[in-house]
């Protein structure tokens, strides 16, 4: 079975600084997707950004990137000049393509964005 | 992406007693989720939801515990039966489009007291 692996309980970041969050995944199979999400304190899971295996390139929205390293097995997000707002709990997950596949989430990360 | 509506937002229920959750969406999906989310943890699933089928269930929740209904291709309910303090989580919905994307409701946090 695949495990996501997000090795960073909490992160602090200066309002309009940059920072990377990390995600490592364990998989056998060539085809899948790997999505961020956010929960803020409001607890709404909202998706932030998904990439699917095939691409090489790396998937953007607006201020969230990501680093997609498939032979490292490496999901990393990184927010650009962050704001109040992107304070939350980010989970990276883990879906193989195919029908009835199922999620697999990461144990999140909390990030404090502080002014 | 789909809206979706759950309710009630919140409760607060005695020892013993069952609460029914509701997922409602603003469009036809096949594939529904409920997940639990207890405090400080991440999401684990409870079942998938589809309709017209019984409701498929991970390792470690049975029916008995968490009935699952699906009537229709917008609407689905999770009961939390003969609950205890253990129970207190929050309970969220999401439906999978065909971009094999799944989104979130807004979630139902319960508190067994």
């Amino acid at each position: 079975a695949q495990t996501v692996t997000q090795s960073q309980p909490e992160m602090s970041v200066q309002e309009a600084e940059t920072v990377t969050l990390s995600c490592t995944y364990d998989t056998s199979e060539n085809n899948y997707y790997l999505f961020w999400y956010k929960q803020p304190p409001s607890r709404q899971m909202i998706l932030v950004i998904r990439q699917e295996a095939y691409k090489q390139q790396n998937a953007t929205e607006n201020r969230f990137s990501v680093n997609f390293q498939k032979a490292a097995k490496s999901f990393s997000l990184k927010i650009s000049d962050s704001q109040l707002g992107d304070t939350a709990m980010y989970f990276c997950a883990f879906r193989y393509t195919g029908t009835a596949s199922k999620l697999t989430f990461g144990t999140g990360t909390r990030l404090q964005v502080t002014l | 992406s789909a809206v979706i509506s759950q309710k009630p937002s919140r409760d607060i229920c005695q020892r013993g007693t069952s609460l029914t959750i509701q997922c409602q969406v603003d469009s036809q999906v096949t594939m529904m989720f409920w997940y639990r989310q207890q405090p400080g943890q991440s999401l684990t699933l409870i079942a998938t939801a589809n309709q017209g089928s019984e409701a498929t269930y991970e390792s470690g929740f049975v029916i008995d515990k968490f009935p699952i209904s699906r009537p229709n291709l917008t609407f689905s309910t999770l009961t939390v039966s003969n609950m205890s303090p253990e129970d207190s989580s929050i309970y969220l919905c999401s439906v999978e489009e065909v971009t094999d994307t799944q989104y979130f409701g807004p979630g139902t946090r319960l508190t067994v007291l």
